[in-house]
C-alpha cells in the first residue's frame, strides 16, 4: 500500500512565527500531494494542492513544497496566528478516486 | 448552499445493535467516501462509491455496509459485527476534478455503550 507520514504528532510556536510540517511518502512519487485542515470534531477542509511538477505552491501565508527525491512535502504557515490552531493532514493518492491520509499534525499557536 | 451533511451527530448504540449513518450531498458529486477516523489515526476507507449502484470496499469494510440507491445519499450501516465501531465517522465527495480534491461532512460521533 501506499504509506504516507506526518512525522510529528503536535507542534506548539509563538504567534507571528512560521510553522513547518512535514509529510513523508513511500514507494513511487504520488502525481499530487493534497493538504488539508481539521478542526476538533468537524471534517476536514481542503487547502492546497501541489503537483509533482511543481517545487512550490503558495496560498496566502501558506506554503506547500514537494520534493520527489526526498519524498516528502513540506507545508508552512508563516507569520502564524491563533487562528491557525488545526490538525493539519496531508494525503496522497492510492489510485483512481481513492487518497491515503496522513495521522495529521496538530499545531498550537500561542499568543 | 451546497455542501454535505450527516447526520445524526452525536449517536449511541447498544453492544448487537446496528445504526445506520446518514450522509446526503447536492453538489452534485459522483464519488462518495465513508471514512473512519480513530485519534492518532489518519483517516482510514471503510467503503466509496464512483457511481449510483456501485459501490467498493475500502481498507476496513469488515462490519460494514452501505447502499447508493441515488447520486446524492450514500448511507453507512454499521453492523454487530464491527467489533470496534466507537470512532469518528466522516463522509466525503468528490467531483470531476483529476486531483481528487474531497469535500466532507462534518462527522458524526458513534460511541457503543
Amino acid at each position: 500500500s501506499q504509506k504516507i507520514e506526518q512525522n510529528s504528532e503536535a507542534l506548539n510556536i509563538q504567534e507571528g512565527k512560521t510553522a513547518t510540517l512535514t509529510c513523508n511518502y513511500t514507494n513511487y512519487s504520488p502525481a499530487y500531494l493534497q493538504w488539508y485542515r481539521q478542526d476538533p470534531g468537524r471534517g476536514p477542509v481542503f487547502l492546497l494542492l501541489i503537483r509533482e511538477n511543481e517545487k512550490e505552491k503558495r496560498k496566502e501565508r501558506l506554503k506547500v513544497t514537494f520534493d520527489t527525491t526526498l519524498k516528502q512535502s513540506l507545508f508552512h504557515i508563516t507569520a502564524s496566528q491563533p487562528a491557525d490552531s488545526a490538525t493539519y493532514l496531508c494525503a496522497r493518492p492510492s489510485n483512481d478516486y481513492k487518497l491515503s491520509f496522513g495521522a495529521g499534525t496538530t499545531v498550537t499557536v500561542r499568543a | 448552499d451546497g455542501g454535505i451533511t450527516q447526520s445524526p451527530k452525536y449517536l449511541f448504540r447498544k453492544e448487537g445493535q446496528n445504526v445506520t449513518l446518514s450522509c446526503e450531498q447536492n453538489l452534485n458529486h459522483d464519488a462518495m467516501y465513508w471514512y473512519r477516523q480513530d485519534p492518532g489515526q489518519g483517516l482510514r476507507l471503510i467503503y466509496y462509491s464512483q457511481i449510483v449502484n456501485d459501490f467498493q470496499k475500502g481498507d476496513i469494510a469488515e462490519g460494514y455496509s452501505v447502499s447508493r440507491e441515488k447520486k446524492e445519499s450514500f448511507p453507512l450501516t454499521v453492523t454487530s459485527a464491527q467489533k470496534n465501531p466507537t470512532a469518528f465517522y466522516l463522509c466525503a465527495s468528490t467531483g470531476t476534478s483529476a486531483y481528487n480534491e474531497q469535500f466532507f461532512g462534518p462527522g458524526t460521533r458513534l460511541t457503543v455503550l
